[in-house]
């Protein structure tokens, strides 16, 4: 069966980059190029940050962005700041009977 | 401005059906391309898609989940309404609507509602 894999967590200290991955367990992310990120703060709904692997939603900061390169997609998010301190979601469609995915999450710490 | 708020019980028993609607403005369910998800979350767990439906009507279900769910659409209310059956506690979940677009597949969120399920 199909799946996203994402790290469980990822840390960072303001001003610095880091980069959550996102792995397909097939060759569904890397068939499509229609992968979704989302941030999410605690109690509250998750928000487009990227979508079509690489595209940002008028209103995200040009300090998100995103990539894939075979079944791994990837967002970076560079010059951290405390604010980016929530949960991340990836998504894609998939070819199997699953149609849509999410990943595990990515809880990002800022230090 | 694309607006999405979801609402039914809170709690409900074992075994019983869900339903839940979601009620949106500024997008139309009959322009072509355009859809309404239902996506969910345990406490404390990942998002969970669930259900979609298109402006054509088409709908596609989470295999996993797909005995037990119905999705429909009232155009003329602009609201989508989901079903869930023999609800369990596990089913015990904060539910989500949005609005989706196969471009950038869910771009618009409600609130979300938490159900509870217990006895």
């Amino acid at each position: 069966q199909s799946a996203l894999t994402q790290p469980a967590s990822v840390s960072g200290s303001p001003g610095q980059s880091i980069t959550i991955s996102c792995t397909a367990t097939s060759s569904d992310v890397g068939n499509y190029n229609y992968v979704s990120w989302y941030q999410q703060y605690p109690g509250k709904a998750p928000q487009l940050m990227i979508f079509e692997v690489s595209n940002r939603p008028s209103g995200v900061s040009n300090r998100f962005s995103g990539s894939k390169s075979g079944n791994t997609a990837s967002l970076t998010i560079s010059g951290l700041q405390a604010e980016d301190e929530a949960d991340y979601y990836c998504s894609s469609y998939t070819s199997s009977s699953s149609l849509l995915l999410f990943g595990g999450g990515t809880k990002l710490t800022v230090l | 401005q694309i607006t999405l708020k979801e609402s039914g019980p809170t709690l409900v028993k074992p075994t019983q059906t869900l339903t839940l609607t979601c009620t949106f403005s500024g997008f139309s369910l009959t322009t072509s391309g355009v859809g309404v998800g239902w996506i969910r979350q345990p406490p404390g767990k990942a998002l969970e898609w669930l259900a979609l439906i298109y402006w054509d009507d088409d709908k596609r279900y989470s295999p996993s989940l797909e005995s037990r769910l119905t999705i429909t659409k009232d155009t003329s209310k602009n609201q989508v309404v989901l079903t869930v059956t023999n609800m369990d506690p596990v089913d015990t979940a904060t539910y989500y609507c949005s609005h989706h677009l196969i471009d950038r597949i869910f771009d618009s969120w409600g609130q979300g509602t938490l159900v509870t399920v217990s006895s």
